[in-house]
């Protein structure tokens, strides 16, 4: 089944102690997101990539680190978690951009079930 | 980013037409218009995308005028599943891969 797996669903951690939570698809995409949710505030992106060993900062990527090693994995750190990290994460994955005829396409986003994370 | 506007919240009745409105002013002319649909604790999953006039497929049509300043998501007669928020995106006008959900709509099926 093709799918976008996440792991852990649920942590409790506190104030300093290093997580990561980890994201994998098998869909052979080329393109991996992390997103925070909170109330009133949408989904907010941290950290993108665009294939192996390509990453990019999304809207609120300070205090969280990602790595692309491998096309199917994109783990997302937390060196140092603060309260203000807990949240609940998503991580998508989706086909490369579709550049057809001078349009731009982007492909549908697959997402995961999400990680809920709390820091205390 | 292209900024987008949508209303916050709308309530409907099970067999209604539901259609929620999102404005994207500063669109960029080779941009295409995606909806997704949240439903609480799952990750948003994908319904819709068009990129002028009208586009159909077994959930929702998408209606997009001349102008492409705004979009329309329809559902057909909704039903108590229905019921989660509705996100609108519209792309990046450096072709970037830098997406912004916002708020979306959160819509209301009642009994």
């Amino acid at each position: 089944e093709a799918q976008v797996t996440q792991n852990p669903r649920y942590l409790i951690t506190v104030t300093g102690k290093k997580l990561t939570v980890t994201c994998s698809q098998n869909m052979n995409h080329e393109y991996m997101s992390w997103y925070r949710q909170d109330p009133g505030l949408g989904l907010r992106q941290i950290y993108y990539s665009m294939n192996v060993e390509v990453t990019d900062k999304g809207d609120v990527p300070e205090g969280y680190k990602v790595s692309r090693k491998e096309k199917r994995n994109f783990p997302l750190i937390l060196e140092s978690p603060s309260p203000n990290q807990t949240s609940l994460y998503f991580c998508a994955s989706s086909p490369q951009t579709g550049l057809a005829g001078g349009l731009v396409r982007y492909n549908e986003q697959f997402f995961g079930p999400g990680t809920r994370l709390t820091v205390l | 980013l292209a900024k987008t506007t949508q209303p916050i919240s709308m309530d409907s009745y099970e067999g209604q037409e539901v259609n929620i409105t999102c404005s994207h002013n500063n669109i960029a002319t080779n941009d295409y218009i995606t909806w997704y649909q949240q439903f609480p604790s799952q990750g948003p999953r994908f319904i819709i995308q068009g990129y002028k006039t009208k586009v159909t497929n077994e959930v929702a049509s998408l209606f997009i005028p001349a102008d492409r300043k705004s979009s329309t998501l329809s559902l057909p007669r909704v039903s108590l599943s229905d019921t989660a928020v509705y996100y609108c995106l519209v792309g990046d006008e450096n072709y970037g891969q830098n997406f912004v959900f916002g708020p979306g709509t959160r819509l209301s099926v009642l009994p």
